[in-house]
């Protein structure tokens, strides 16, 4: 079982917005501003898309945005398209000093 | 370019020794620590530890600590990840990443090494 949690699925119609959450907890997520967003296309590695809950590495499409309230970070896909299908995993730095991922969250683009 | 590049698939039967291993080229080796990274068929991914090749500090997840040890030879730009006893459950593809000292992001990923565990 997962540390954070995030929904198993979302899905969304090109052009259209969609968010995904991961909850954590006061110890993790809500406790340090070190929460990381990863792309995985199927059989691919996964690519880094966010990091420090709002910071988008050179490269990646300004379409992907980061935040958080409290315990919950979230991803934005603004404009979604038949590109972005895949899974989508966010991470956090815990107070046991290590990194704990989402279960993950599978994209369809309908 | 920075490229993190891992060693091929493996097969091996329970109770056998594995190393498997992840070649960094395109940046100084010991600026960057080495993360390891399990997803076992169908899941998500999980940190496993990781390494500071500078000085071969590890520090690992509790949940994989004394089942694995990770490693690093800076003259080689390597990293290995190893087994002394792998179990059918350590059947995984497992990702090598490239993640600067004090942050909590990996930056650059391996391809992934494929493990299959089977009698």
């Amino acid at each position: 079982q997962s540390a954070l949690t995030q929904p198993a699925s979302v899905s969304g119609s090109p052009g259209q917005s969609i968010t995904i959450s991961c909850t954590g907890t006061s110890s993790d997520v809500g406790g340090f501003p070190f929460v990381s967003w990863y792309q995985q296309h199927p059989g691919k590695a996964p690519k880094l898309l966010i990091y420090d809950v709002t910071h988008r590495p050179s490269g990646v499409s300004n379409r992907f945005s980061g935040s958080k309230s409290g315990n919950t970070a979230s991803l934005t896909i603004s404009g979604v398209q038949a590109e972005d299908e895949a899974d989508y995993y966010c991470s956090s730095y815990t107070s046991n000093n290590f990194v704990s991922f989402g279960g993950g969250t599978k994209l369809t683009v309908l | 370019e920075v490229k993190l590049v891992q060693s091929g698939t493996e097969v091996k039967k329970p109770g056998e020794s594995l190393r498997i291993s992840c070649r960094a080229s395109g940046y100084h080796f010991t600026n960057y620590w080495i993360t390891w990274v399990r997803q076992m068929p169908g899941k998500g991914l999980e940190w496993m530890g990781r390494i500071d090749p500078s000085d071969s500090y590890t520090y690992y997840n509790p949940s994989f600590h004394g089942h694995v040890t990770i490693s690093a030879d800076k003259s080689i730009s390597t990293s290995y990840l190893q087994w002394s006893s792998l179990k059918a459950s350590d059947t995984a593809m497992y990702f090598c990443a490239r993640r600067y000292g004090g942050t909590y992001y990996a930056d650059h990923w391996g391809q992934g090494t494929l493990v299959t565990v089977s009698s």
